[in-house]
């Protein structure tokens, strides 16, 4: 597609539960980000791919987060245990090489009980 | 540590008139700076970008300024519409770290009649 699906756009799972968010990118770009919007403005990068290769998982909290993705499927994030602290924003942004500009989806938010 | 600053959480503007937005970096590394606006409950949008090999960017209203010895960037809009109101995000990337976007803590920017 032309834009960067993401669904989906509100997830509720109380405390210790598993969510799970995905991300379509733009046809043709082989490149995908997460990031995690806490605070109303603050842009924490999580982690990216190089099609189905992981690229810099610098910014993932190894416990509980996970991502993936995968030939002809979505890329997906996954948090196992939730905590409350995870309640934000997940942004999922695709470019189509190195020297290209990232294109973000609308986002999923994502509440903890 | 904040290597992306935005000093200027808000700024109200006159429609017609140009906006101004500033930002400034403290990481040498960085060699690629974008602006994206974003509206509520919207992923960020990219509007322009620059290489530090440039120090000036245009595309149709808005301009991008590069001043790599103050580290320093500014975005200019010219001339303002009412569908410039918006938060304007700055946001860098370096060699050491590529495709991890540090971003600013955005500029609300308000054009009024």
């Amino acid at each position: 597609g032309e834009e960067v699906a993401q669904t989906p756009k509100h997830l509720v799972r109380g405390e210790g539960q598993k969510a799970k968010l995905y991300c379509a990118p733009i046809k043709g770009h082989s490149y995908v980000f997460w990031y995690q919007q806490v605070l109303k403005n603050e842009f924490k990068f999580l982690i990216s791919f190089q099609n189905e290769n992981v690229f810099d998982e610098t910014g993932m909290p190894k416990e509980r987060f996970s991502a993936k993705c995968l030939p002809n499927s979505p890329c997906s994030l996954e948090i196992q245990a939730t905590k409350l602290e995870d309640s934000a924003v997940y942004f999922c942004a695709s470019s189509k090489s190195k020297s290209q500009p990232q294109h973000f989806g609308d986002g999923t938010r994502l509440s903890i009980l | 540590d904040q290597q992306v600053k935005q000093n200027s959480p808000s700024l109200s503007v006159q429609e017609g008139r140009i906006s101004i937005l500033n930002c400034d970096y403290t990481n040498s590394m960085f060699d690629y700076f974008l602006w994206y606006k974003k509206y509520p409950a919207e992923g960020p949008t990219f509007l322009i970008s620059i290489s530090s090999i440039k120090d000036k960017n245009e595309d149709g209203r808005f301009t991008v300024f590069l001043n790599k010895s103050a580290k320093h960037l500014s975005l200019h809009i010219v001339p303002s519409q009412p569908g410039d109101s918006a938060v304007y995000f700055c946001a860098a990337v370096g060699t050491d770290s590529w495709g991890k976007l540090q971003f600013g803590a955005g500029t609300q920017v308000v054009v009024t009649p």
